[in-house]
């Protein structure tokens, strides 16, 4: 069974441009989640999708992120314009529709904004 | 609020030698503790878990135990390898859809 994927792996970018990031989650998987871990720091929260329905943004820094999962399967999270600030990993994760299950996570796209 | 304090590293040890990992944590109400790895060019692993206090959680040699009285959950293991060379996450969840995870410990073993 394949595993949460996420495209790119790496990313470098320019201050002011566009970046779009895809998750992949484990087919069936309903719940899919978006963290991100800045400079060395804690990995927090962005926001978690049940199917294609935002059920938590509560992390979501500000209105420069977008996270749009269509049809509920894969995911995209665009950063426009991207900041210095922006850079990190970005890690997704995805579990199963039973309460209390295990999420399982990606490899993480590490962003460079220079 | 929730949050996770874990202890800074990175962490040098030679192999076969015991290691812990300092977690404590800041909740409300009864959380559950969880320990992930991150290995070398892989994504973020569940380690071990806890969900209620005094459980002990284990995997791969690896043990911890979700103690109230101190709001911690401390990694333990009696003799490392080269190949547990990782990040260690400490997090907590109310309801597995939202985690709270510390900065990050990375071990390195030396052989």
């Amino acid at each position: 069974e394949a595993g949460v994927t996420q495209f790119p792996s790496h990313s470098v970018i320019e201050k002011g441009q566009t970046v779009t990031l895809r998750c992949d989650p484990i087919s069936g998987h309903d719940n899919l989640y978006w963290y991100r871990r800045v400079m060395g720091k804690e990995i927090k929260f962005l926001l978690h999708f049940v199917k294609e329905s935002k059920q938590d943004e509560s992390g979501m820094p500000n209105n420069r992120f977008l996270a749009e999962r269509t049809g509920g399967t894969y995911s995209t999270l665009k950063v426009q314009p991207a900041e210095l600030e922006d850079s990190g990993v970005y890690f997704c994760a995805s579990s199963h529709p039973q309460a209390n299950t295990e999420a399982f996570f990606g490899q993480g796209t590490r962003l460079t904004v220079v | 609020g929730n949050s996770v304090t874990q202890m800074e590293g990175p962490v040098t040890l030679s192999e076969e030698a015991f290691l812990t990992i300092n977690c404590t944590y800041t909740a409300t109400g009864y959380p559950s503790l969880f320990w992930y790895v991150q290995y070398p060019g892989e994504g973020l692993q569940l380690l071990l878990k806890a969900t209620k206090a005094d459980d002990k959680g284990s995997n791969k040699g690896f043990e911890a135990t979700y103690r109230k009285e101190t709001t911690s959950f401390h990694l333990e293991k009696g003799s490392v390898q080269v190949s547990d060379s990782a990040v260690y996450f400490c997090a907590l969840s109310r309801n597995f859809n939202k985690f709270y995870f510390g900065s990050g410990t990375k071990l390195n073993v030396k052989p």
